[in-house]
């Protein structure tokens, strides 16, 4: 799977949208862009999902560029339940199930 | 309905011992998939099986480490002569059948086995 590149750590105020940034330079067409998070020491949640299309869902938004060599994860209105460690993913899509291959992720503080 | 279940949820051993971990995964969920995490990183991929059969395990770091899953439901991860650099994390997921093509795209994590060798 594609590398993926993340800043460690980042600060959003409570009520404002959170914008998590990820590059993944080397994706190859096959590749999707996943998302997961881990809230402190519970196990890691699936939050979205995309190929080429921006897509949103109950959770949050993804908006992933022309190129595909980057995304950003959007939490439009975080709150102090969203601090977590965010997991940006890149996962070829093949006949059958994979394994997920994490990198260090971004920890996000929510600030009140 | 039952989430992925793991147990024990905390196990101390001593060095030199063998551990078992056992994980339940969601009832259905045919792929089941081991990960090792240390403190501050991700999770890091074992192995990995659909039903019964294990698919990869191009992940346990020695042949110290074996998993298995003999009837494709409950799977258990074997450490042999555990050394204190075994000591982590080890998370359990489990996922539905693939979608023809498609790869199911959400694994669900159980709360995992915190492993300590002294």
């Amino acid at each position: 799977d594609a590398k993926t590149t993340q800043p460690t750590s980042m600060d959003c105020a409570e009520g404002r949208a959170a914008n998590l940034p990820c590059n993944h330079s080397t994706i190859s067409g096959n590749e999707y862009v996943y998302w997961y998070r881990q809230i402190h020491s519970q196990g890691p949640q699936y939050i979205i999902h995309g190929l080429k299309n921006n897509e949103t869902n109950e959770m949050a938004s993804l908006i992933i560029t022309e190129d595909r060599k980057s995304s950003t994860l959007i939490l439009p209105h975080a709150t102090l339940r969203d601090t977590a460690v965010y997991y940006c993913i890149v996962r070829v899509q093949s006949s059958g199930n994979t394994p997920l291959v994490f990198g260090k992720g971004t920890r996000l503080s929510v600030i009140a | 309905g039952a989430g992925v279940s793991q147990s024990p949820r905390y196990k101390v051993t001593k060095r030199g011992q063998d551990v078992a971990l056992r994980c339940d995964p969601i009832s259905g969920h045919v792929s089941l998939y081991w990960y090792r995490q240390a403190l501050g990183q991700g999770p890091e991929f074992l192995t990995y099986f659909n039903y019964e059969a294990q698919q990869d395990k191009s992940g346990l770091p020695n042949d110290r480490f074996s998993a298995e899953r003999p009837e494709g439901s409950i799977s258990t991860l074997t450490i042999q002569r555990t050394e204190q650099r075994d000591s982590a994390m080890y998370r359990c997921a489990s996922s539905l059948e693939p979608l023809g093509a498609l790869s199911s795209y959400e694994q669900y994590f159980g709360p995992g086995t915190r492993l300590t060798v002294t």
